[in-house]
C-alpha cells in the first residue's frame, strides 16, 4: 500500500464548476501538507500548505486538512481553463529525515 | 531572476555509460532534492541535502549518487545506469525552517536509457 493515495483522474469538468481533489494517507508522522500544481512540460509549483487540520483559504483555492481521518483536499472555486493542470498533494514527514512524499497526481480538465 | 536549472534537459544514453545530471539554484536555498516522475506513481525522492555536504536517502535511492559540495549545486549522478532508470528527474530546492515545505522545482530532465 502506497503511503499516499491519490486518484490519477482525468477530472474534467466544465468552466466556473467547483472542483474537489483529494489524498488519504496512512503514516501519522505526516507534518506538512502540500498542493502543487504541475502543467504540462513544467515542473510542480507550489500552490498552499498548511501544517495543521482545518482550512486554509487562498483566492478560489481552500485546501483542507483532516488528521484524524487521515485526509486532505484541495478545493478550486470558480475553475478556468487555466486551471486544467495536475494536482499533486505532497506531505513531510520528519520521522527518519525529512522526506516528502507525492501523490500521483490527479489530471484535471476545465472545458471553457 | 530566481530560479532552479537543469542540464541536460534531454539526455538518450545506453546502458551503463556513466552520467551527471546537474542542478544549481540561485536563491541560497539550504535544501536540495532529487526526485524522478513516472507514469502512475508520481514524484519519488531520490536523495535530498539539509545543507553543504549533508544528504540522505529518499525512497529510491538504489542507482544513483549524489554529492553536495557547494550550497547552490547538487549533482545526480548515475554511475551505470539501466533501462528502469528512464524517467523525467526534477531537482528542487527551499529554505530550511516551515518553508522546507516551498520547494522550487528545476524544469526536469528527460532521461531515457536504451
Amino acid at each position: 500500500q502506497k503511503e499516499v493515495e491519490q486518484d490519477p483522474g482525468p477530472l474534467s469538468v466544465p468552466e466556473g464548476a467547483i472542483v474537489s481533489l483529494n489524498c488519504t494517507y496512512s503514516n501519522s508522522a505526516f507534518q506538512y501538507f502540500m498542493w502543487y500544481r504541475q502543467y504540462s512540460r513544467k515542473g510542480p509549483e507550489l500552490l498552499m500548505y498548511t501544517y495543521s487540520s482545518g482550512n486554509k483559504e487562498d483566492g478560489r483555492f481552500t485546501a483542507q486538512v483532516d488528521k484524524s481521518s487521515k485526509y486532505i483536499s484541495l478545493f478550486i472555486r470558480d475553475s478556468q481553463p487555466s486551471d486544467s493542470a495536475t494536482y499533486l498533494c505532497a506531505m513531510i514527514r520528519n520521522t527518519g529525515g525529512f522526506k516528502t512524499i507525492f501523490g500521483a497526481g490527479t489530471r484535471l480538465f476545465v472545458k471553457a | 531572476e530566481a530560479q532552479v536549472t537543469q542540464n541536460p534537459r534531454y539526455l538518450i544514453t545506453v546502458t551503463g555509460k556513466k552520467l551527471t545530471v546537474t542542478c544549481s539554484q540561485n536563491m541560497n536555498h539550504e535544501y536540495m532534492s532529487w526526485y524522478r516522475q513516472d507514469p502512475g506513481l508520481g514524484l519519488r525522492q531520490i536523495y535530498y541535502s539539509m545543507n553543504v555536504e549533508v544528504t540522505d536517502k529518499g525512497d529510491v535511492p538504489e542507482g544513483y549518487k549524489v554529492s553536495r559540495k557547494e550550497k547552490r549545486n547538487f549533482p545526480l549522478i548515475l554511475e551505470s545506469p539501466s533501462p528502469n532508470q528512464t524517467s523525467l528527474y526534477f531537482c528542487a530546492s527551499s529554505k530550511p525552517g516551515v518553508l522546507y515545505n516551498e520547494q522550487f522545482f528545476g524544469p526536469g530532465t528527460r532521461l531515457t536509457v536504451l
